[in-house]
């Protein structure tokens, strides 16, 4: 079963402009972290965030977690054709060793 | 290792065949996992080894599958009595020493039964 659930499923956008994806999840984890996937093939890694960080950047990434409500944003700024790809949002739960928890993903289309 | 490899990309099958699909992990990685994804949905999980182990097997959807890691390097994921419903990209990730680390992931390999 998969926990996350990414919002809106699909987002199209201008180059330039900035793109924001929301993830909402149901049990306490430990981390939450995002993933871009190109041309439904192998995915990678974009950042981690932990459940006691409230905000971590990555080059033109930003991320937010806010565990009171279970939920988690990815914002991308100055959007590019090459951010065309479907990205995810995974948790790692709070109850041991257990393997990650992905969401459907977000589709982002940036239109140059 | 440059990275996580899986072979073969594309693998085509009849339904009721047998199936087995490889996964090359980074050098060093510990941990190794298998994930379905069916289209227009995020990676599914299968089956997590720690080192030789299967520390977590409880994704895999029936008996018709099962994943070895002899040496704790290489795994493949074996499929029987393949099914039309078995039709997705099988994806494999790695990282360090499990748990909460990031995963580093394959190209997938995309299986499809006729």
């Amino acid at each position: 079963s998969q926990q996350g659930e990414e919002d809106p499923q699909a987002l199209s956008i201008q180059e330039g402009e900035n793109a924001t994806m929301n993830c909402s999840y149901k049990t306490s984890i430990n981390n939450l972290q995002w993933y871009r996937q190109n041309s439904g093939r192998g995915l990678v890694h974009l950042i981690l965030i932990r459940s006691n960080e409230r905000e971590k950047h990555s080059g033109r990434l930003r991320v937010t977690l806010d565990t009171s409500k279970k939920s988690s944003s990815l914002l991308i700024t100055a959007s590019r054709a090459a951010d065309t790809a479907s990205y995810f949002c995974a948790t790692a739960p709070n109850s041991g060793n257990t393997p990650l928890v992905f969401g459907k993903g977000t589709r982002l289309s940036v239109i140059a | 290792g440059a990275g996580v490899s899986q072979t073969p990309s594309n693998k085509v099958t009849e339904k009721g065949k047998y199936v087995e699909l490889r996964c090359d992990p980074i050098s060093g990685h510990t941990a190794l996992y298998w994930y379905r994804q069916s289209l227009g949905q995020g990676p599914e999980f299968l089956i997590y080894f720690q080192g030789t182990g299967a520390a977590d097997d409880s994704g895999l959807p029936n008996d018709r599958f099962f994943a070895v890691r002899p040496e704790g390097s290489v795994s493949t994921l074996k499929i029987q009595r393949t099914e039309r419903g078995d039709s997705a990209v099988y994806l494999c990730a790695s990282s360090q020493s499990g748990g909460y680390n990031e995963q580093f992931f394959g190209p997938g390999t995309r299986l499809t039964v006729l």
